[in-house]
Parts: C-alpha cells; sequence; structure tokens
C-alpha cells in the first residue's frame, strides 16, 4: 500500500513568494498534520485536519494556512515567504482524529533565497 | 509545561550493543508517546509507541520503558546494528489532539 505521498519534493522560493505544498494520506486515513522541521530540530505541529475541517493549529504566524479535500487530501499554503521558513515540512496521516499513530511522508524541502 | 526533554543528543554503539535513549515530560496530560526514527533525507518513521497504562512494551529489536511516576520513558535497541544509525525522536501527545510534541532528536551511530 502507498505510503504518505507529498509533493513537491524540493522547491525553492525567493523572499515574498508565496507557496503551496501538497499531501496525500494513506488510503482510508482521514486525519493530516503538517509539520515543520528545521534542519537540527524536532518536527514543530503546524495543523490538523479532519474530515475539511480544522482540528488544531500550532504557534505560526497567520502567512501559514491549510485546507483539506474530500478525498482527504491536503495544501499547506505559505505566502509573504521569509528566509526562516526555509525548512523540510512534513505531512502525517491517521485513521482518526485524536491520538493515533501518525505516519509521515517524506517531506517537501523548501529553500527560501 | 508543552515540552519533552530528550537526551543524549548523540550516541555512539558498537555493533551488538545496546543503544540507550531517554524523554522526559512535564504535562501529565500527555497519554501517548511515539517513537520515530528518522534517516536522511527521509520522514520519521513510526517505531514503536506506548500508552501509560502500561510500562513497557517490546516490538523485535526496540523495548519502550515507561515510568508514569517519574514521567519518563526511554527507547532501547538490543543487539543494534549499522543500519540503526539514525535520527531517533520521542514524542507524546494529549488525549483529544493528534498534535505530536517532539523531543529534540538523538543521532545514533553504530560502528562494525
Amino acid at each position: 500500500d502507498a505510503g504518505v505521498t507529498q509533493s513537491p519534493t524540493h522547491l525553492i522560493k525567493t523572499r515574498g513568494q508565496h507557496v503551496t505544498l501538497r499531501c496525500s494520506p494513506i488510503s482510508g486515513h482521514k486525519s493530516v498534520s503538517w509539520y515543520q522541521q528545521v534542519l537540527g530540530q524536532g518536527p514543530q505541529f503546524i495543523f490538523q485536519y479532519y474530515e475539511k475541517e480544522e482540528r488544531g493549529r500550532g504557534n505560526f504566524p497567520d502567512r501559514f494556512s491549510a485546507r483539506q479535500f474530500p478525498n482527504y487530501s491536503s495544501e499547506l499554503n505559505v505566502n509573504a515567504l521569509l528566509l526562516g521558513d526555509s525548512a523540510l515540512y512534513l505531512c502525517a496521516s491517521s485513521p482518526g482524529p485524536r491520538n493515533q499513530p501518525q505516519h509521515f511522508g517524506d517531506g517537501t524541502r523548501l529553500s527560501i533565497l | 509545561q508543552q515540552q519533552v526533554k530528550q537526551s543524549p543528543q548523540s550516541l555512539i554503539v558498537q555493533k551488538g550493543g545496546i543503544s540507550i535513549i531517554n524523554c522526559a515530560y512535564e504535562n501529565t496530560a500527555f497519554d501517548y508517546f511515539p517513537w520515530y526514527q528518522q534517516f536522511p533525507g527521509k520522514g520519521p518513521a513510526l517505531l514503536i509507541a506506548i500508552r501509560p497504562d502500561v510500562s513497557e512494551k517490546k516490538e523485535g529489536r526496540f523495548t519502550i520503558s515507561f515510568n508514569k511516576s517519574a514521567k519518563q520513558f526511554s527507547l532501547h535497541i538490543m543487539d543494534s546494528q549499522p543500519g540503526d544509525s539514525a535520527t531517533y525522536f520521542c514524542a507524546a501527545s494529549m488525549k483529544n489532539t493528534d498534535k505530536l510534541i517532539f523531543g529534540t532528536g538523538t543521532r545514533l551511530q553504530v560502528f562494525p
């Protein structure tokens, strides 16, 4: 069975631009969460979506937004990119909304010039 | 307190030895504790997880020991192999959320 798939794998943007990252969860999983992982650190929670509704939000500015589609795939949008947004963006999926095993994709490496 | 403190930052073990990584938390509302393994260029892979109603869980060479009163949990890798060389993260989440709070990671190197 396919795992969590993310696209693109790598992306280079300049400051001030906008970016959209995409995630397809494991088949049958209805919950998608997004995390930011800066080099040398653990992942930091950004958002969780379940059944197209936001179920949790981490300590990130409003430049970060997300949505979930009827097929449970998800997009993460980041506006007005800053140098500090350079990171690995990870998507994780789980079967349900609460406290269930989460499985991660390999992420999108975002570099801001 | 939402933090999960992880130690050591790095660990060098000889092949066949036991690798031990420790984590501590303050928030007693945490009730799910997974461990993830991450190779360079890859996403974290779920290794093993425990809930606070048990003190130990074993899956193959990997064992989680959980001490609820001390608010500590640890990962033991028995018979460590060079292929186990990776970064390991502990994490925790509360009952009504999928939000994982990660530790800072431990870079494990296993030498032949």
